[in-house]
């Protein structure tokens, strides 16, 4: 069975330039959450998807972040207009429940640069 | 809010234990996890814990639990070259509770030898 999957690895932008990340969950897990992790620093929570709906977004840094998950399938992180302080990895994670122990599935990651 | 702490940086010996701690803030974390994360690849969840239990031993890895001191180790008996990764502990809150993880600034492991 395939993993979480994330497209792409690697992403180099200049400051003020968009940039769309893919999150492709394990097939059948309504629950997507994107994190990310700063400068080497804690892995922190951006949002939590249902299925198409968004269930928790109270980790979202600032409305230059859209995240989409239409059809309930895979997910888009937008970052427009991405700025120096948004460099970082940013990891997608799916799990199939929400209750008990909730084992969150993580992806590889994509490592973005702004300079 | 909820804060996960981890000290940076552990070295061991080849056959040796590694012993890495956490501490946390949030008295409602009902589930504690270890995962690890080795270059260039995702977190691989390699433990959790119930906040109910005090002790969790799977094959090689040994998880203990101080809830009182919001305290959480993760004991890796006869560390191998293979397991040095950065190992990330992480809480998460009761089911009526938010379903994100708060982890921690994760601990590099560097096995020597």
């Amino acid at each position: 069975e395939a993993g979480v999957t994330q497209f792409p690895s690697h992403s180099v932008i200049e400051k003020g330039q968009t940039v769309t990340l893919r999150c492709d969950p394990i097939s059948g897990h309504d629950n997507l959450y994107w994190y990310r992790r700063v400068m080497g620093k804690e892995i922190k929570f951006l949002l939590h998807f249902v299925k198409e709906s968004k269930q928790d977004e109270s980790g979202m840094p600032n409305n230059r972040f859209l995240a989409e998950r239409t059809g309930g399938t895979y997910s888009t992180l937008k970052v427009q207009p991405a700025e120096l302080e948004d460099s970082g990895v940013y990891f997608c994670a799916s799990s199939l429940r929400t209750s008990g122990p909730n084992e969150q599935f993580f992806g590889p990651g994509t490592r973005l640069t702004v300079l | 809010g909820e804060d996960v702490e981890q000290s940076l940086f552990l070295s061991v010996r080849e056959g040796d234990s590694s012993v890495i701690n956490c501490t946390y803030t949030d008295s409602s974390s009902t589930y504690l996890y270890w995962y690890k994360q080795e270059p260039g690849a995702g977190l691989q969840l390699l433990t959790y814990i119930f906040s109910n239990m005090d002790m969790k031993q799977d094959q090689r890895l040994t998880v203990l639990l101080n809830k009182k001191d919001k305290h959480l180790s993760l004991r890796i008996a006869d560390t191998q070259t293979g397991d040095s990764a950065i190992y990330f502990c992480a809480e998460r809150g009761g089911d009526t509770g938010r379903r994100a993880l708060t982890f921690g600034s994760g601990t590099r492991l560097q096995v020597q030898p």
